[in-house]
């Protein structure tokens, strides 16, 4: 099975910072991943897909690179409304497999 | 705009069959550009993926779950289904349906989740 590994587990910025959140695959995924952006009390919101395509809507503050075992999330300029917890997400196709990091809390 | 929601009981008792069902509006569910997912997130953990169905009903399963779960569509209804059997405490979560695109699995409209908790 593939392992994913997310860090920090918790991270705190001031708004204007730029703050990057990195994900670890524990084999060579490609760019098998994806990041999730999810807000207490909400479901989970799909930011980045295939490691670095921002999704139609999302605020271009949020970019994604990596490949292979190696994945960040950045944000640029931090705002408040960027308080949430965000997930990674690796997948595999044939068979279908999805696996979840652990989440990596921002506090402003 | 596509929507989703989750229904079922919230409270199921340990060693029984926990059932949610998906509702799907605002958009079809036969296509052969998505699946349809579940995914929960237990008190303080990471979010699992439960397994996925194509609208033909193939379905594909977290091989750590796939011995209690089913999953099902029903086209008729704009509906797919989850069933998990033989809960017990660690089956307590919030469960969400999403869908999760054929090409490159990520869930891109989810539900808004549905808590079920499983205690005597």
């Amino acid at each position: 099975d593939i392992q994913m590994t997310q860090s920090p587990s918790s991270l705190s910025a001031s708004v204007g910072d730029r703050v990057t959140i990195t994900c670890q695959a524990s084999q060579d995924i490609g760019k098998s991943l994806n990041w999730y952006q999810q807000k207490p009390g909400k479901a989970p919101k799909l930011l980045i897909y295939d490691a670095s395509n921002l999704r139609s809507g999302v605020p271009s503050r949020f970019s994604g690179s990596g490949s292979g075992t190696h994945f960040t999330l950045t944000i640029t300029s931090l705002e408040r409304e960027d308080i949430a917890t965000y997930h990674c997400q690796q997948y595999a196709i044939l068979p279908l497999m999805c696996t979840f990091g652990q989440g990596t809390k921002l506090e402003i | 705009q596509l929507q989703l929601q989750e229904s079922g009981p919230g409270l199921v008792r340990p060693s029984e069959t926990l059932s949610l069902t998906c509702s799907v509006s605002g958009g079809s569910i036969v296509t052969s550009d998505y699946y349809w997912g579940w995914i929960r997130q237990s008190p303080g953990k990471a979010l699992e993926w439960i397994g996925s169905s194509y609208y033909t009903g193939s379905s594909y399963y977290n091989p750590s779950l796939r011995s209690r779960v089913t999953l099902s569509v029903d086209t008729s209804k704009s509906q797919f289904s989850l069933k998990v059997t033989s809960v017990t405490a660690a089956d307590t979560a919030i469960y969400f349906c999403a869908r999760e695109t054929y090409s490159g699995s990520h869930f891109d409209y989810w539900g808004q989740g549905a808590l079920v908790t499983v205690s005597s």
